[in-house]
């Protein structure tokens, strides 16, 4: 395993539903991040939280909402989704002064 | 920003043989790249990095090649056996940014 964990592993709602998506790493990072990863397309980074700081917003649509609380936990709430949203969330953190990207095992997201 | 292309996306070996993706990227400043390995029902996981002081870097059965001027690099992996078989992802990143842009993904498949 990575040090990287990720609950639910999978997840159906509707889209009048809010739900969380929530990741924890172990590995003592300063840096973590929420990509998206779609069929037949890259993954594609959405938020980038360095020091419990939000450094990059990718053009989010507001509907997604990053929270970090501290340097160990990223929360992903999530709002009105769209079927086109349904997607593998995948989690993961880093050192603030390396590149080297430890991945958590995502959450399979169904919008209905 | 950065362009991260991959080629081929499928490539299917015998078990034994040589497997080579390639990833070209188009910025010059871009300083890090890494490749990862993503099994079924998994997250992606780092199996070789390089960093642009270096040309070559080599893991067991797996290497990776870099050549700055022409702006690509590759992954290659000699003997492949049926566990190989995954998708395979390279990145880009560099230049100030932690930021992680990655290729659209190769599935390689290890034929018994």
């Amino acid at each position: 395993e990575t040090g990287v964990t990720q609950t639910p592993r999978h997840l159906v709602m509707g889209m009048t539903n809010k739900k969380s998506l929530k990741c924890e790493q172990h590995l003592g990072h300063n840096a973590m991040y929420w990509y998206k990863q779609s069929a037949k397309k890259p993954l594609e980074l959405m938020f980038v939280y360095s020091l419990e700081e939000r450094v990059e917003n990718n053009s989010v649509p507001s509907r997604f909402s990053p929270e970090c609380p501290n340097s160990s936990h990223l929360f992903l709430h999530l709002h009105t989704l769209q079927p086109e949203d349904s997607a593998l969330y995948l989690c993961a953190s880093s050192r603030g002064d390396h590149n080297e990207q430890f991945f958590g095992p995502g959450t399979r997201l169904t919008v209905l | 920003g950065e362009n991260v292309e991959q080629h081929p996306s499928t490539l299917s070996v015998q078990e034994g043989d040589s497997a080579v993706i390639k990833c070209t990227y188009s910025d010059s400043a871009s300083n890090y790249f890494p490749w990862y390995k993503q099994e079924l029902g998994k997250g992606p996981q780092l199996i070789i990095d390089i960093r642009s002081n270096v040309g070559e870097k080599k893991d067991q059965r797996i290497a990776v090649t870099l050549n700055k001027t022409a702006k690509h690099f590759s992954l290659h992996i000699t003997e492949t056996q049926p566990e190989d078989s995954a998708v395979y992802f390279c990145a880009a990143s560099g230049g100030g940014s932690e930021k992680l842009v990655f290729g659209k993904g190769t599935k390689l498949t290890v034929n018994p």
